[in-house]
């Protein structure tokens, strides 16, 4: 079965500091790989996402994702965190070709960024 | 943009109460999904549906059934609510199961309390 593992349950960082929040899913075949985040009280909305090509994405906000497919990883990362960025992120992942297109997702991470 | 909208952001009930979720939305997706979300565990899956009339169980079933009667409904149903129930509710959408972006759309939840 499909399953996501997220390392971190809670980080706290201040701004400015640099994110990286770890993402593994176990899965033998084809993947797409996706992070949402939840800013409090607002729903989730997608953050970025991986079906093929480059293993770099870019997403909104200055988020980018690195696709490891040795590592079964698919790792969160931005260079200079605000204020604005506190919020719950999510990572998920579906099978290509998986019935009815549902996403299995990680336990979240929260993250929190001092002022 | 895409809109799914959950009827009751709010709702708190009795023990063996029956409890409807509503989710509508706006877009002629062909899939929809009822996840819970709870602190630590992140999303899961607990029913969805590829078409009209069609249902398919998730990871976490028991204690929940669905209605799709048409397109743009989809209805999560607690028979009898129970306090183990108690938790975040989301609704998504996606355009269909082999279309290539897989991006789920959400609604922005309902949290049940059962008292």
């Amino acid at each position: 079965a499909q399953s996501v593992s997220q390392h971190n349950h809670h980080v706290i960082l201040s701004e400015a500091a640099s994110l990286e929040l770890g993402c593994n899913y176990s899965y033998g075949g084809t993947v797409n790989l996706f992070w949402y985040v939840q800013y409090p009280g607002q729903h989730l909305q997608l953050l970025l996402k991986y079906f093929s090509g480059d293993p770099l994405v870019k997403g909104i906000k200055g988020f980018e994702a690195e696709f490891i497919k040795s590592k079964f990883s698919f790792n969160l990362r931005k260079p200079s965190v605000q204020w604005s960025d506190t919020a719950e992120y999510f990572c998920a992942v579906r099978g290509s070709y998986n019935q009815g297109g549902k996403l299995i997702f990680g336990q979240g991470t929260e993250l929190s960024v001092k002022p | 943009d895409v809109k799914v909208t959950q009827s009751s952001r709010y709702l708190v009930k009795r023990t063996g109460e029956k409890v409807f979720l509503e989710c509508v939305q706006d877009m002629d997706h062909e899939n929809m999904f009822w996840y819970r979300q709870d602190p630590g565990l992140g999303l899961r899956l607990i029913y969805f549906s590829y078409d009209v009339k069609m249902k398919e169980k998730g990871d976490i079933p028991e204690g929940y059934s669905v209605s799709r009667e048409k397109k743009e409904r989809f209805s999560l149903i607690l028979e009898s609510a129970s306090t183990n129930q108690t938790s975040m509710y989301l609704c998504a959408s996606t355009l269909d199961r082999h279309a290539s972006t897989g991006e789920l759309f959400f609604g922005e939840g309902s949290r049940l309390t059962v008292l």
